[in-house]
């Protein structure tokens, strides 16, 4: 069974300075791993994700993630955050027949200015 | 469409009443999902079809809940005498390929903005 855990539930940055989410995961299998980010009403935007390619991973608006196996995390990191960046950020797992996903609770980042 | 569609985008019911929420995926998507939101949560699967084929519905937490696919393009989620528990954020989602196997790949999801059912 696939499954994830957002360590933070809510990060606070300030403008221009770093972030980082947490995320370790479980899977039975070679796992497939995403972040997406949801803005207040509107649908789930794919950041990224993780395919057994490259490790370290870049996606899009400057974020990268690195899949560590030995450590079972996928944590997602930007080097200065923008106001815009305020939203929630799901990390995922996928694996098995079907494609189902299993999400994280997600992390509300606030981005200070 | 240009992308995934649901409506309604919100929806208040009393409790007991029937709802139904309809998900236009993108044209000529095969795979289809329907995750639920409850608030402050992550998503959780409820059903996957690929074309008008239920391949799992092990997420839908009630027989009071259904969906149907019958042409294999737009989806329908029925919920039956609905409960306050059922009040969520209904997520559909589609992408193009057919699944064969385990470990398939990352094959990414298109998700549309969500129906906010709200139970009184």
């Amino acid at each position: 069974a696939q499954s994830v855990t957002q360590l933070d539930s809510h990060v606070s940055v300030s403008e221009g300075t770093p972030v980082l989410l947490r995320c370790n995961y479980s899977s039975s299998y070679s796992p497939s791993l995403f972040w997406y980010v949801q803005h207040p009403n509107k649908g789930l935007q794919l950041l990224l994700k993780y395919t057994s390619a490259a490790t370290l991973v870049k996606g899009i608006n400057g974020f990268e993630a690195e899949f560590k196996k030995s450590e079972t995390s996928f944590h997602l990191t930007k080097p200065s955050a923008h106001m815009s960046d305020a939203a929630e950020y799901f990390c995922v797992v996928s694996g098995g027949y079907g494609n189902k996903l299993v999400f994280g609770a997600g992390t509300i980042l606030r981005v200070k200015s | 469409g240009a992308g995934v569609s649901q409506s309604p985008r919100y929806k208040v019911a009393k409790r007991g009443q029937d709802v139904a929420l309809r998900c236009d995926p993108i044209s000529g998507h095969v795979s289809l999902f329907w995750y639920q939101q409850a608030l402050g949560q992550g998503p959780e699967f409820l059903t996957y079809f690929q074309n008008e084929a239920q391949l799992d519905k092990s997420g839908l937490p009630s027989d009071r809940f259904f969906a149907e696919r019958p042409e294999g393009s737009v989806s329908t989620l029925k919920i039956q005498r609905t409960q306050q528990e059922d009040s969520a954020v209904y997520l559909c989602a589609s992408m193009p390929l057919l699944l064969l196997a385990a470990g398939s790949g990352a094959n990414v999801l298109t998700f549309g903005a969500g129906s906010r059912l709200t139970v009184l």
